[in-house]
């Protein structure tokens, strides 16, 4: 079955800085990479999602990009602010399904 | 729109009792899905209905954890008996068309 692996584990960085979060799959007939963000006690929350047909997608301050022949995808934000802190989840899954596999979450801290 | 509604969202309980958790999706939407989310982990699927049939259950631990979708809309999750280990959150999800899935808020469970 698909095995997704998330890279860092936790991730500081300074206000203003860029953060960057990457994801590996194991599965090639997986064709949807959703990113969630999920804040302390709250519900994962969609902040992004690409598709296998799309090499990179951006909304805002939010980009994903997807490399199928590494079979990785990333999740890039700028201009980053105290308010984007949390735990962010990757996912991956074959559309067929509809079953999603989490990474096991970056927690992001940024400092103000 | 309204979202998924869960409840409880806490539930403290012995090992070995029962507990069960209660889904309403979001109107309209076909796919429920259950996830457990054990504190520093990403979501793990349990169980995937559509309308009210089966897709996925191959991760759930069907000599302790039923569900049911009798009438295709509200889904509820048992647990019984209920082991230390079951300790998380278990989450509810849905989808309509495609495989954007919203969360609900969860219920924290924990086993004493």
């Amino acid at each position: 079955g698909e095995n997704v692996e998330q890279h860092p584990s936790t991730l500081s960085v300074q206000e203003g800085d860029s953060a960057v979060i990457k994801c590996t799959y194991s599965d090639s007939a997986s064709n949807y990479f959703p990113w969630y963000k999920q804040e302390l006690g709250k519900r994962p929350q969609l902040i992004i999602d690409i598709r296998s047909n799309v090499g990179e997608k951006k909304d805002q301050r939010i980009a994903v990009t997807l490399n199928k022949t590494a079979k990785h995808f990333s999740l890039h934000i700028t201009e980053t602010q105290p308010e984007d802190s949390a735990v962010y989840f990757c996912a991956a899954s074959n559309s067929g399904f509809q079953k999603l596999v989490f990474g096991t979450g970056t927690r992001l801290l940024v400092s103000p | 729109e309204a979202g998924v509604a869960q409840s409880p969202r806490y539930k403290i309980i012995e090992k070995r009792q029962s507990v069960a958790f209660w889904c309403n999706p979001i109107s309209g939407h076909a796919t429920l899905y259950w996830y457990q989310q054990i504190l520093g982990q990403g979501p793990k699927l349990l169980i995937q209905f559509q309308n009210n049939g089966v897709v996925d259950d191959s991760q759930l631990p069907k000599d302790r954890f039923s569900a049911e979708r009798l009438k295709g809309v509200d889904s509820t999750l048992k647990i019984q008996p209920a082991k230390l280990e079951d300790s998380a959150v278990y989450l509810c999800a849905s989808s309509a068309q495609g495989e954007t899935q919203y969360f609900g808020p969860g219920t924290r469970l924990l086993v004493l």
